[in-house]
């Protein structure tokens, strides 16, 4: 399996709040993303990292900013949770782009009330 | 707008049966890849694709790829109820190949 962990698994934070999510990485990938998994929408890309920092956005990227101070750290933050933010999140890497698959951390599951 | 579509999105069927999921895409991307994702869990890579032409198959699953019709497919012969899973594609977007686009998954349910 691919080294990847997220941190943490759980959380429920209240609106208006600052939440950060981590995606840690032992298999030194340049490239590392951050999605979400919403019912009826599939996987929509947040923010990706192409090397330490630099970053491009996705396609839903409004209230999210990501970090990348080093190879093996991909942070996403919640600026100000809101409640359309409530969605498991996915960070995955890539050893290269174009040939190469995508794997996943085991998700975190962000509760907004 | 760059897409990938997937038919069907749901998909009921019984042990035994055969049965084929399409993946359709807009670009020209000839990179193309399968996950499966079972309920509550993370994704995992099934098969990776990588010229037209190509064929995969692991157990009851056979993956393809067909980039002058813009097409790949999931075939599963004699279905059995472990096989039941979210099934995503996704494709290298051919304009900016550090991200890939996604289908919204195929939920298959194979029952006894």
């Amino acid at each position: 399996d691919a080294g990847i962990t997220q941190s943490p698994r759980h959380k429920v934070t209240e609106t208006g709040t600052p939440v950060t999510l981590r995606c840690h990485q032992t298999e030194n990938h340049r490239y590392m993303y951050w999605y979400r998994q919403d019912p009826g929408h599939g996987l929509r890309l947040i923010h990706y990292s192409y090397g330490v920092k630099d970053t491009d956005k996705g396609e839903v990227s409004d209230g999210y900013s990501v970090s990348r101070s080093k190879t093996e750290d991909f942070l996403l933050t919640l600026e100000s949770a809101t409640s359309s933010q409530t969605s498991v999140y996915f960070c995955a890497i890539r050893g290269g782009a174009g040939n190469t698959e995508a794997f996943f951390g085991q998700g975190t599951r962000l509760t907004v009330v | 707008e760059l897409k990938v579509e997937q038919n069907p999105l749901f998909l009921s069927m019984q042990e035994g049966k055969n049965y084929t999921i399409y993946c359709n895409y807009s670009t020209t991307s000839d990179r193309l890849y399968w996950y499966r994702q079972d309920p509550g869990k993370s994704l995992e890579s099934l098969f990776v694709l990588l010229s037209n032409g190509a064929v995969k198959q692991e157990g009851r699953l056979m993956a393809s790829l067909d980039t002058k019709a813009r097409l790949s497919t999931l075939h599963i012969t004699a279905a059995v109820h472990d096989l039941s899973a979210t099934y995503f594609c996704a494709e290298n977007n051919a304009g900016n190949n550090r991200k890939l686009i996604w289908g919204l998954g195929t939920s298959l349910a194979v029952n006894p």
